[in-house]
């Protein structure tokens, strides 16, 4: 079974259109993340959720909207897509335990806006 | 601010050479730190996770270390191979966020 699964996996859309990214993972995890990764491979960390909670939000345009209907789901809401918002978009939980706390990676969501 | 930085950023080595990735992080308030590798067109894969009180952790050929004190982590990579050719990144993870290193690109040519 897939632990963090994201979809979907390929997306070609055009300039303004609204799109949305779902992930879910099965782990039992409480954290789940967004990051962008750039055409520079460049990794950067967009959203953090703890419990549902909102507890990190990088400077990302208000144009995206995470959604966390309950601790297993972490959605990504994209407005008025523009062209550089293509990348690839990953989702990611884990759990803070009292031995660390280690990411666990989707398979990673392709967004190319033309 | 966290910062994370990886040296080289792109590495080629012949096949069987032992190497070292290097990972520099600016905060030691870290719970722990995570090796990942990343295959074109894919997504990342955990290697090896180094709690904050360790010191190194081995899987297979990979060893990881970890000093917390000057903010560093290394991968050592024994005997490389042509399928070891990927990205490789390394995280700082604190409470809630992980900070990754824009990554070290690593070509074995055989």
């Amino acid at each position: 079974d897939t632990a963090v699964s994201q979809t979907p996996k390929y997306l070609v859309t055009q300039m303004g259109n609204d799109k949305s990214i779902k992930c879910e993972q099965n782990l039992g995890h409480d954290t789940m993340y967004w990051y962008k990764q750039d055409s520079k491979k460049f990794l950067k960390i967009m959203f953090s959720y703890n419990n549902k909670e909102l507890i990190i939000n990088e400077t990302v345009p208000n144009r995206f909207s995470p959604k966390s209907p309950d601790k297993a789901h972490l959605n990504l809401h994209i407005n008025s897509l523009e062209l550089g918002d293509s990348a690839v978009y990953f989702c990611a939980s884990s759990l803070l335990t009292e031995l660390g706390n280690t990411i666990y990676f989707g398979e990673g969501s392709w967004l190319t806006v033309v | 601010k966290q910062e994370v930085t990886q040296i080289p950023a792109a590495l080629s080595v012949p096949e069987g050479e032992n190497l070292v990735l290097n990972c520099s992080f600016t905060d030691s308030a870290i719970y722990n730190l995570q090796w990942f590798r990343q295959d074109p067109g894919k997504g990342l894969t955990s290697l090896l996770l180094i709690q904050s009180s360790q010191r190194e952790q081995t899987s297979g050929r990979l060893n990881a270390s970890l000093d917390k004190s000057s903010g560093r982590s290394t991968l050592y990579i024994a005997a490389s191979q042509p399928g070891d050719s990927a990205t490789y990144l390394c995280a700082v993870i604190g409470a809630g966020k992980s900070t990754f290193g824009d990554g070290t690109t690593l070509t074995v040519k055989p």
